[in-house]
C-alpha cells in the first residue's frame, strides 16, 4: 500500500521567504508527527497531531513555525520568514498506535523534504 | 525524562563479520525500544522493536537486538554484515502510554567489502 508521502522533495528558498511543506500520511493513521533532521544529525521532534485533539506544539523552535492538519489527514508545516538555520530535512511520520501503546506503534516515515535557505 | 545514547558516531566492519551498534537508554518506567535505519536521501525505516517478552528481538534484514534491563541497553546486532547494510542507524525509546519517540543521535555503519 501507499506509504507516507511528502512534497516537495527539495525546496530552495531565499532568506525571509515563507515555505509550506506537505505531508500525506498513511490512510487510517490517526497520529502524525513532524521532525527536523539537520545534516547528519538525529531527529528533533517538532509537532504531534492525534485525531481531532489539540496538537502538541512543544517542539516548534519558534513562532515562525506552524502546522495544521486538515480533516485528520494531510498536514502542512509552514515556516515564515525563513532563516539559514532552518535549512534541514523535514520528516513526516504517521502511526496507527502510540509508540508507548500496547503494541508499541512504530512510526512510518516519509522520504522528507530537504529545505535549503540561501 | 527519556533519553537515548548511541556512543559511537561510526562503526566499521568487514563484510561477513558480525556487527554491533550500541544503544543505551534512560526512561522512568517500562521502556519501549525501537531501531530504525536510514539509507541516503531516504526517510527512516523501522527495523525492530522491544515492548515486552523475550529479550532477543528479531527484525527485518536479518537484524536482531538484545534488551538488557540491568545495563539499560538495546544493542543492534547482525551475525554477518553485508555491504548493503551501510546506512545510518537510529535507536529510539518511548514509555508507557506516550506518543513521544526520543531518538539517539545515530550511528553510521560502514561495511567494507
Amino acid at each position: 500500500g501507499a506509504g507516507v508521502s511528502q512534497s516537495p522533495s527539495n525546496k530552495v528558498t531565499e532568506k525571509g521567504k515563507d515555505v509550506e511543506l506537505r505531508c500525506d500520511p498513511i490512510s487510517g493513521h490517526t497520529a502524525l508527527y513532524w521532525y527536523r533532521q539537520s545534516l547528519g544529525q538525529g531527529l528533533e521532534f517538532l509537532i504531534y497531531f492525534q485525531g481531532n485533539s489539540a496538537p502538541d506544539k512543544s517542539g516548534l523552535p519558534s513562532d515562525r513555525f506552524s502546522a495544521e492538519r486538515t480533516g485528520g489527514s494531510v498536514s502542512t508545516l509552514t515556516i515564515q520568514r525563513t532563516q539559514q538555520e532552518d535549512s534541514a530535512v523535514y520528516l513526516c511520520a504517521s502511526s496507527l498506535e502510540l509508540a508507548g501503546g500496547p503494541g508499541g506503534g512504530e512510526q512510518f516515515f516519509g522520504p522528507g523534504t530537504r529545505l535549503t535557505v540561501l | 525524562a527519556q533519553s537515548v545514547a548511541q556512543p559511537e558516531d561510526q562503526v566499521n566492519v568487514a563484510e561477513g563479520n558480525p556487527l554491533t551498534v550500541k544503544c543505551t537508554y534512560s526512561v522512568s518506567g517500562n521502556p519501549y525500544l525501537f531501531w530504525y535505519v536510514q539509507y541516503p536521501n531516504r526517510g527512516l525505516q523501522f527495523l525492530l522493536k522491544y515492548i515486552t517478552g523475550d529479550n532477543l528481538v528479531k527484525g527485518s534484514y536479518g537484524f536482531e537486538a538484545e534488551f538488557n534491563k540491568s545495563q539499560t541497553s538495546f544493542h543492534l546486532k547482525k551475525p554477518s554484515a553485508l555491504v548493503s547494510d551501510s546506512a545510518l542507524y537510529f535507536c529510539a525509546v518511548s514509555m508507557d502510554s506516550s506518543y513521544k519517540l526520543i531518538f539517539g543521535s545515530g550511528t553510521r555503519l560502514l561495511v567494507r567489502p
